[in-house]
């Protein structure tokens, strides 16, 4: 029972290089989503998802781009990494039916630092 | 746009004694709020939600919070900490359209023995 599962745990960039933060649910959940938490600012969310072929901009979307193109798969892609990415990522996915409708199922998270 | 305060940014309680975290929201419409839990280096974990009804809503681990429309708040309340409840909690809301979420800064709770 995996539920959400995010790879890799821990990466160390360096500024301008490139990577793809892997997200994977087997929940079947239509609504998909990336979220970085930095101390002190909660969760802000960067790109969501609301079903495959559909992404949209959250509140921080500016140097990350997602796509979907399975319901299982979530990638976050930062294309020239910067200090200011240093973070941890949370991937969440979420239901569109009763009884969990809304509710985020997180996985465990990526820390990603930028040198 | 909504959004989320949670007042308190850290909270230190006895063990054994009763709690109470903060939270307001701001909403245009119905709102889905919602109190999560995340220990050190874990994800983040639900504890309860709200969506309609009845305004006093239980979670998981003894929690409860209580919806207040007049107020814009949705408290987060447990009658007795143990000190497995050390954790950050943070208040979110959210649409049940797109599975999308604002959240507020957290909350760090200390236990003391």
């Amino acid at each position: 029972n995996a539920g959400v599962t995010q790879t890799p745990k821990f990466q160390v960039l360096k500024t301008g290089q490139s990577m793809t933060l892997q997200c994977a649910q087997d929940m079947n959940h239509e609504y998909m989503s990336w979220y970085r938490q930095d101390p002190g600012m909660g969760l802000r969310l960067i790109h969501y998802s609301v079903g495959a072929g559909i992404t949209d901009q959250g509140e921080v979307p500016n140097g990350y781009n997602v796509s979907r193109s399975t319901t299982e798969d979530f990638p976050l892609r930062l294309l020239s990494a910067a200090p200011s990415q240093t973070s941890v990522y949370f991937c969440a996915s979420s239901p569109s039916r009763p009884p969990n409708t809304g509710e985020l199922f997180f996985g465990e998270g990526s820390r990603l630092t930028v040198l | 746009a909504q959004s989320v305060t949670q007042p308190d940014i850290h909270i230190t309680v006895s063990e054994g004694a009763s709690l109470e975290l903060r939270c307001n929201y701001s909403y245009g419409a119905t709102p889905y709020l919602f109190w999560y839990v995340q220990s050190p280096g874990q994800g983040l974990q639900l504890l309860l939600k709200y969506f309609s009804g009845d305004t006093l809503v239980q979670g998981i681990k003894g929690f409860e919070a209580e919806f207040k429309r007049s107020q814009s708040s949705f408290n987060l309340r447990k009658p007795s900490v143990h000190w497995s409840d050390a954790a950050e909690y943070f208040c979110a809301v959210g649409a049940r359209e797109a599975g999308k979420s604002t959240f507020g800064d957290g909350t760090t709770l200390t236990v003391k023995p």
